[in-house]
């Protein structure tokens, strides 16, 4: 299976963008590009997912590289609230391996 | 929707007892997902449901667990006997099938084993 690499932490204001990058050199071209998020206390919940194209929900927006071996997830302006670990995960598309593997994930810190 | 129910939410147990985790999914969702969280080790996959039929089991760390999804709207993770290094968070998560869906967690149970 391929591996995603992410920075352990990172650190933001408060009103501020913030680019967490995810590293998939290895990704193969039917992996999908998955994030989730886990706030304090709580079990992980969705944010985005892609697979070529650049992708925006009301959460986040995800930038792919064009030859699919990075991406980055965009927080536009982020709140306290947004303070998680965020987790890139490579996810097949075929029925039956489908399983969601997480990496350690990159700490965010908001200061207010 | 309730969202996927676990329970108990706490548990607390003797070493060597059997302990056993629930878990409803989500109505419609037919993958199912058992995980363990550690400070040291993350988010662990230890099992996956597709259609009530366990798929992948490779992450069940040895016999003392097993893990049934005797129909569509539940699932049990059992721990016999137990171990103190057992003690961790476990989360269940379902979703719909295919590759756009969006897996829902839920609170977890933190299991302490003494």
């Amino acid at each position: 299976d391929a591996k995603t690499t992410q920075p352990n932490s990172m650190e933001s204001n408060e009103e501020e963008p913030v680019h967490l990058p995810c590293n998939h050199s290895t990704i193969s071209g039917t992996d999908y590009i998955h994030w989730y998020r886990q706030l304090p206390s709580q079990g992980p919940e969705y944010v985005i997912h892609g697979l070529t194209s650049n992708v925006n929900n009301r959460m986040a927006s995800l930038a792919i590289a064009e030859d699919r071996k990075s991406s980055t997830l965009i927080l536009h302006r982020a709140t306290l609230r947004d303070a998680a670990v965020y987790y890139c995960i490579l996810r097949k598309d075929w029925e039956g391996a489908q399983k969601l593997v997480f990496g350690q994930g990159t700490r965010l810190t908001i200061n207010p | 929707d309730a969202g996927v129910i676990q329970s108990p939410r706490h548990e607390v147990t003797e070493m060597g007892q059997e302990v056993t985790l629930r878990c409803k999914p989500i109505s419609g969702h037919n993958s199912l997902f058992w995980y363990r969280q550690t400070m040291m080790r993350g988010l662990e996959l230890l099992i996956y449901f597709n259609n009530n039929v366990p798929i992948d089991d490779s992450g069940m760390p040895e016999d003392r667990f097993s893990a049934k999804m005797p129909n569509a709207s539940f699932s049990t993770l059992k721990i016999q006997p137990s171990e103190p290094r057992d003690s961790a968070v476990y989360f269940c998560a379902t979703q719909r099938a295919g590759p756009h869906t969006e897996a829902f967690f839920g609170q977890g149970t933190r299991l302490t084993v003494v």
